[in-house]
């Protein structure tokens, strides 16, 4: 069975740094291209992070390019995301997803979602 | 401000059949980018719906059905059930953006 687990999720103040961690099982971790996508309280979802098999392509949304990192560890089976320079709009659940090539590509696995909040 | 455009709320009776329309532009489904659509049940994960425009995944009952035309796509559901009641999200690929992007959702309500 595929499961992905997010661990890291916290309370945080404005500014302050968190990493998430995602641990992945019952696949081949390394054959597939992971993503973050979060889902601020009572809004539609965001996609905001892209890393493929190999650590060689990554992309990022505008509202996270600069403060947020993404990478893997493939030995592992995990997936991070370090947040940086939090601030109160990056309250959200955060959501780490498998993904599968199309034109473009889409999310045929997600993991249970790890609820990040950022305020003083 | 979404990049694709869903209504926000939808409504059927049981058994009856709904339409839920996604809106884009030139650079993501106009420009030939496949869209893809999740339900997510209340205080769950997005569960993938629908894969590259009509694909039903494994267990989605045949109820469910997905088009696109032009800059848009719709996600059709017939024989509405209580079970249905749910957000539905579409998402497709940006070329602007480089990135996917996604709906702002539709929230059925099965009457």
């Amino acid at each position: 069975e595929v499961q992905l687990v997010e661990f890291g999720g916290d309370l945080v103040q404005p500014g302050g740094s968190l990493r998430l961690s995602c641990v992945a099982s019952g696949f081949s971790f390394s054959s597939y291209s992971m993503n973050w996508i979060r889902q601020a309280p009572g809004k539609g979802l965001e996609w905001i992070s892209y890393i493929s098999t190999t650590s060689t392509t990554i992309y990022y949304a505008d509202s996270v390019r600069g403060r947020f990192t993404i990478s893997r560890d493939n030995a592992q089976n995990s997936l991070y995301l370090q947040m940086n320079s939090l601030r109160a709009e990056d309250t959200a659940v955060y959501y780490c997803a498998r993904d599968r090539k199309s034109s473009g590509w889409y999310f045929d696995q997600w993991g249970q979602g790890n609820l990040v909040t950022v305020s003083s | 401000q979404s990049v694709l455009t869903q209504p926000p709320s939808v409504s059927g009776a049981p058994g009856q059949r709904v339409t839920i329309s996604c809106t884009g532009s030139s650079s993501n489904i106009g420009a030939g980018y496949d869209v893809h659509w999740y339900r997510q049940l209340p205080g769950t994960a997005p569960q993938l719906l629908i894969y590259i425009n009509n694909i039903r995944p494994s267990g989605v009952p045949d109820r469910f059905s997905g088009s696109k035309s032009g800059t848009s796509a719709s996600l059709a559901i017939s024989g509405l059930q209580a079970e249905d009641v749910a957000d539905y999200y579409c998402q497709s690929y940006d070329s602007t953006l480089s990135g996917s992007v996604f709906g702002g959702g539709t929230r059925l309500t099965v009457l």
